[in-house]
């Protein structure tokens, strides 16, 4: 069974610092997800990762995966508050199997 | 393009009565997932259609059901409401690529 795993749940984090979120999984999979999530809305696609060592980056935003490790990371450059959301990552096994999704990581970001 | 679609927004119903809950996909996409977000549970995979066939199921009961139509728009089912079932319900669809979700039904059981 494939399980995913987020640390920190929670993250209060100053405007301006730098912080990065982990995303752990089980098994080897086919491809990773990150999603944002603002308080009562839907989920945002941030990225998708499918292969050993993808890198995308979009604003202060980076995500990377490592396969090898089952792991992969979401990094805030110079946070500001407009970031503070729950951020997922969701993992899938193969081909058209469901997402599985990570408890998610809420992120605070203050003055 | 206009997104994903659910209707309605909000519910709130009594325990043992039942509800239908209706997602439209971004035209074009054949996949329709749904997910029931809790804050004790996170997200949950509740089941996935594809052409109107169900192609993947989650460890849901039986109580919850679906079904898809030939236009591709989904509808899924709870029966014998628990307060359990309180919850975010969100479908999302894909082609290729991201599954992108809509805004979600806020199911309130009292």
């Amino acid at each position: 069974e494939l399980k995913v795993e987020q640390n920190p749940l929670f993250l209060s984090m100053q405007e301006g610092k730098n912080y990065t979120i982990y995303c752990n999984y089980s098994t080897t999979s086919d491809r990773l997800y990150w999603y944002r999530q603002d308080p009562g809305k839907s989920l945002e696609s941030l990225f998708v990762l499918l292969s050993n060592g993808a890198v995308k980056q979009e604003g202060r935003l980076m995500a990377s995966l490592d396969t090898k490790a089952r792991l992969s990371t979401l990094h805030i450059t110079a946070a500001v508050h407009d970031l503070s959301a729950t951020y997922f990552c969701a993992v899938v096994l193969s081909g058209n199997t469901p997402l599985v999704f990570g408890k998610g990581t809420r992120l605070s970001v203050i003055a | 393009k206009a997104g994903v679609t659910q209707t309605p927004r909000y519910l709130i119903k009594t325990r043992g009565q039942q509800v239908t809950l209706s997602c439209s996909p971004i035209s074009g996409h054949r996949s329709v997932s749904w997910y029931q977000q809790t804050p004790g549970q996170g997200l949950q995979f509740l089941f996935e259609y594809f052409s109107e066939t169900q192609r993947n199921k989650g460890n849901f009961p039986g109580r919850f059901s679906g079904r898809q139509f030939s236009n591709s728009r989904s509808e899924m089912n709870v029966s014998t409401l628990e307060l359990g079932d309180s919850a975010l319900y969100l479908c999302a669809s894909s082609l290729v690529g991201p599954p992108y979700f809509g805004p979600g039904t806020r199911l309130t059981v009292t």
